[in-house]
Order: structure tokens, then sequence, then C-alpha cells
């Protein structure tokens, strides 16, 4: 059973406007989260993280937030781009065997110029 | 330039006949791993390896084996690959410290077995 879901398997939005990803996860364990994006082709880069300690986390145009009590967190792309369209994953580990990374099954974002 | 190679990235083989898929990085990170990615289901981690000589198992690890006989090479052996391994494969490293840090990949294998 998967730890960590991702229940949109894709997500279309217009350039400009706001993307969010969600992301769900069971393991009440997990304290560190990751965002990671794939384009085709290519290997996933790292995007964003994000600790239990925190419930936000900014980079430029991404922001994390961690709600958890509801176990969700989810990704927020402001302005959205056509080059921001890709396959994004979540992923959670343990802080105490950081070793073992869990993913969710990815949501494939198109931004429509 | 930092980055971690796979070879090779397209593999067709036959059930049964053993292969080995080839991860190095450059980066002198002590923890690296293996990964496969199935539709639906994302990546699940194989194998990982805190540095060298110590490897432990993740999700998936059955019908592979790895080693860590270097720290900057973490080839993934199948030594009898059956159709249910056809995936894409991805090798990742990071640094290894007090926390978990963000991983660097592979570009990746797509191994079929017919």
């Amino acid at each position: 059973d998967q730890q960590v879901k991702q229940n949109s398997p894709s997500l279309s939005v217009q350039e400009g406007r706001i993307s969010i990803l969600n992301c769900d996860y069971t393991n009440s364990m997990f304290d560190y989260f990751l965002w990671y994006k794939k384009y085709p082709a290519e290997g996933p880069t790292f995007l964003i993280s994000i600790s239990s300690i925190k419930d936000k986390n900014e980079d430029g145009r991404f922001t994390v937030f961690l709600n958890k009590s509801a176990k969700h967190l989810s990704l927020h792309i402001v302005p959205s781009q056509p080059g921001d369209s890709a396959v994004y994953f979540c992923a959670a580990c343990i802080g105490y065997n950081f070793n073992k990374f869990y993913f969710g099954s990815g949501t494939k974002l198109n931004v429509k110029p | 330039e930092a980055q971690v190679t796979q070879n090779p990235r397209y593999l067709i083989t036959v059930t049964g006949k053993k292969l080995t898929v080839t991860c190095s990085q450059n980066m002198n990170h002590e923890y690296m791993s293996w990964y496969r990615q199935d539709p639906g289901l994302g990546l699940r981690q194989i194998y990982y390896s805190m540095n060298v000589e110590v490897t432990d198992k993740g999700d998936v690890p059955e019908g592979y084996k790895v080693s860590r006989k270097e720290k900057r090479n973490f080839p993934l052996i199948l030594e009898s690959p059956s159709p249910n391994q056809t995936s894409l494969y991805f090798c990742a490293s990071s640094l290894h410290g007090t926390g978990p840090t963000e991983a660097f990949f592979g570009q990746g294998t797509r191994l079929t077995v017919v």
C-alpha cells in the first residue's frame, strides 16, 4: 500500500495562473518532504523540500505547504510558466532513517500558453 | 559537471539472462540508491547504500542485487531477469550528513525483459 499518494494524475493550468499540486501521506512518522520535477527522458530533479517543524517553505515561484494534522502537503507555483510543464513527484522520509524515501505516483502538469 | 551517469539508457533482454546496469557519480556522495518507476506507482526504492560496502534493502528488493565496492559506483544486478522487471530504472546519489538532502538522479535506464 502506497504511503505517499498523489491522487491527481494530471493538471492543466493557464500560463500566469497558480498551479496547485497535492500530496497526501499515511505514515505519521514522516518528517521530511521533498518535491521533484521530471521532464520526459530525464531523471527527476530536486525542486523544494520542507521539514515537519515548518508549515511553509518558499523558493522563488515555488511554495510548499505542510498540514501535519491532515497529513497533506501541496506545491504552489505562481505564476505558472510553460516551462513548468512536467511530472511532479512528492516524496517523504522519516528522520531517523532518511535513507528510505517514499514517492508518490506523480502529477503531470501542463501549463498552456 | 556534477552528474549521475547510468548505462545503458535502453536495454532489451530475454528472461533469465543476467544483466548489470551501471551507475556512477562524480560528486563524492556517500549515499546512492536505485529506484524503479512504473505507471501509477511512482518511484519505488529497490536498494540503497550509505557508503562503501554498506547496502540495504528498499521497498522492492526482490530479484535485484547491488554492490558498493567504490564510492562512485553502484551497479544494479539482475541475476535472472523476468518480465515483471520491465521498468524504468533510476539511480540517485546525495550527500549523507545529519539529515536528508535532495538527491541527484541519473537519466534513467529503460529495461524490457521478454
